[in-house]
Order: structure tokens, then sequence, then C-alpha cells
């Protein structure tokens, strides 16, 4: 069986801290990896992705991928009020179609 | 960037009933998705769909499942005969890039 887990949280976290959200995979052979955010009631929103090891930064994000410890991670450096989510992880497992496997989500909540 | 839409945003439906829900993608694009969300749950694959032909489906995707393209745009995602359990939001998604876009999704209620 392959899959996601995430830390369902909620995570709390104030406003101006970085947030450091986590996601493994039980299927080495994973080769790309996703992060998403959803608002209550919206659907996914596509964050980052990452295909290689190591750090790839976008603005405020960070993802990063270790591909030996099955493990991939999310930074929110900044954390907004607006940042206050559910933020998924998900990944395309090898032999699919790309096909999305997802984690349950860690909800996020940023406090002024 | 342009966006998947859905439509409608949400469907109120007797159990037994058959339900379509529609998926406008960005045109010119071959790889298509069906997800669903259950309340409180996490987002399940139901079918990819590649070139016009399903390419994988999952174990949700039963015998009351089907998907199309009738007209070469919209995509249509159909459960025959609805069952209480299949209320969910049902999002499409299109693969641009190697990346998943979802549309807005459509709310089921089966009562």
């Amino acid at each position: 069986q392959k899959e996601v887990e995430q830390n369902s949280g909620p995570l709390s976290v104030p406003e101006g801290a970085i947030a450091s959200l986590n996601c493994t995979y039980s299927d080495r052979g994973s080769q790309s990896f996703f992060w998403y955010r959803q608002y209550s009631g919206k659907s996914p929103e596509l964050i980052m992705s990452i295909y290689s090891n190591g750090d790839k930064e976008d603005g405020r994000f960070t993802a990063q991928l270790n591909k030996a410890s099955q493990y991939v991670s999310l930074l929110i450096r900044d954390s907004q009020p607006s940042d206050s989510a559910t933020y998924l992880c998900a990944v395309n497992f090898s032999g699919g179609y790309n096909k999305l496997i997802f984690g349950a989500g860690t909800r996020l909540a940023v406090h002024p | 960037e342009p966006e998947v839409t859905q439509t409608p945003s949400h469907q109120v439906t007797q159990m037994g009933q058959e339900v379509i829900l529609r998926c406008v993608p960005i045109s010119n694009h071959l790889y298509f998705y069906w997800y669903r969300q259950i309340l409180g749950q996490k987002v399940e694959f139901l079918v990819s769909f590649y070139n016009n032909e399903i390419s994988e489906k999952s174990e949700i995707f039963d015998d009351q499942f089907s998907v199309e393209r009738p007209d070469g745009s919209n995509f249509t995602l159909k459960i025959r005969s609805t069952k209480l359990e299949d209320s969910a939001m049902y999002f499409c998604a299109e693969r641009r890039n190697n990346e998943q876009f979802f549309g807005p999704g459509t709310r089921l209620t089966v009562l």
C-alpha cells in the first residue's frame, strides 16, 4: 500500500515565525513531490513541486526533499495569518500515470 | 494564468439518481484527472484520462462511475446511481509540465 503520512496538527505558530511541515512517503521509487495549500471549502492550490534531493526556494516557501529518508518538508518563513490553511503533501508514486497520492494534510494556524 | 472550471459548484440529488459533473480544462492538454474528497478526509484519486481514454482508475472508480470527453472540450464524470457515501467534493485536475492544477470542485450532496 502506497502511503503518504503527515501530522494532522494543528500546528500553531506566531505571526512572523517559521512554520515547518513534514511528510513521509512509503515508495522509495517515487520521483515527484508536491505541496498544496487548501483553504476550508476550497480546492487544493499548488504551492511547490520538488523532484531532486535538496532545497527548492520560492519566495517565503522552501521545499526540502530527502529521498534516502523518504521525507519531504515545507518551510514557510515570515508566516502570516493568511497562511492559515491545511497543507497537503502529494506524491507521484512510481509506475502510475502520474496520479497523486495525498496525505491527510497538516492544519496550520498562524496567530497574530 | 487560465484556470480549470467546473460546473455545477453544488449538486444536490436523491439517492439512486444519476449525476453528471463537468470540467472545462485548458485546451490542448492531454492528461486529466478526477479526485474526490469526503468531508474531513484525504483527497483521493479516482481516475486519470489520457488522450481521450482512461489510463488508470482506482478501486473507488467502480462500474457506477464513467468519464467522457464528449465534445473535445468538456470533461465529464458520471455517477449512474448515487449512494449516500458518494457525497463529497469532486475535483478535476489537469496536468501541465508534470504539475496538476485543480478546478474549484463540485460539492455533491446525496440525500
